[in-house]
């Protein structure tokens, strides 16, 4: 089954609100990452964050393992931020699985 | 930051044919992955690669596909022979040791046609 699983798996917003991404496990893990999708279909590495919070600009990052959860919030969104959120669980051997994403769409 | 490369960032191919995909990685990493995405649909593990061996790979890498980093230089995905439904967007990424940061390539384009 799917190891891990994100919510929600679109959001529309306007331009200056928040968002706030989930993603859930259901196995153990040995690191959580966060990453933003261009829709060219690039990827940027936003987060490492295997525990706890991360802060990063406008966005902040948090894992609680023992709830095996990890969420990725966006605050004052911008048009630019439009695109696709992936997350990815590794576990133990280097295997790594993606969440299915989240489609952001930030209009003015 | 660090990048990974990969070239092409486009190829189309006929199918039958072989292709190579090419992957430059962060100088000083170890470990290696191929992923597919085919549009719209969810980013696939292929392969992930150490110390010049496959480690894993999931069934999405058929028997046609091969990987190697002779003399540590690019890290390439081979296709022989391409198929219609290989057809997507080949993202190679690296990382300095097991739970570390994972650096993605722009990703190759590959249409079979």
């Amino acid at each position: 089954g799917q190891q891990v699983q994100q919510s929600p798996a679109s959001l529309v917003l306007q331009e200056g609100e928040n968002a706030e991404l989930q993603c859930n496990f259901s196995t153990s893990l040995n690191s959580m990452q966060w990453f933003y999708q261009r829709p060219g279909g690039s990827l940027v590495s936003l987060f490492y964050n295997p525990s706890g919070t991360k802060h990063s600009g406008r966005l902040t990052s948090t894992t609680v393992i023992k709830e095996r959860r990890s969420s990725l919030h966006i605050s004052s969104s911008q048009t630019t931020d439009s695109g696709t959120y992936l997350c990815a669980l590794e576990r133990g051997n280097n295997r790594i699985f993606f969440g299915d994403g989240t489609q952001l769409v930030v209009k003015p | 930051g660090p990048k990974v490369l990969q070239i092409p960032s486009h190829q189309i191919i006929d199918m039958g044919q072989m292709v190579t995909l090419n992957c430059d990685p962060v100088s000083n990493h170890l470990y290696f992955y191929w992923y597919k995405q085919i549009l719209g649909q969810q980013m696939e593990f292929l392969v992930n690669f150490y110390n010049g061996k496959v480690m894993e790979k999931s069934k999405l890498f058929k028997d046609q596909f091969s990987v190697e980093r002779p003399d540590g230089s690019y890290f390439t995905l081979k296709i022989q022979p391409t198929a219609l439904e290989d057809s997507a967007v080949y993202f190679c990424a690296s990382s300095g040791s097991s739970g570390n940061t994972l650096y993605f390539g722009e990703g190759s384009r590959l249409i079979v046609v």
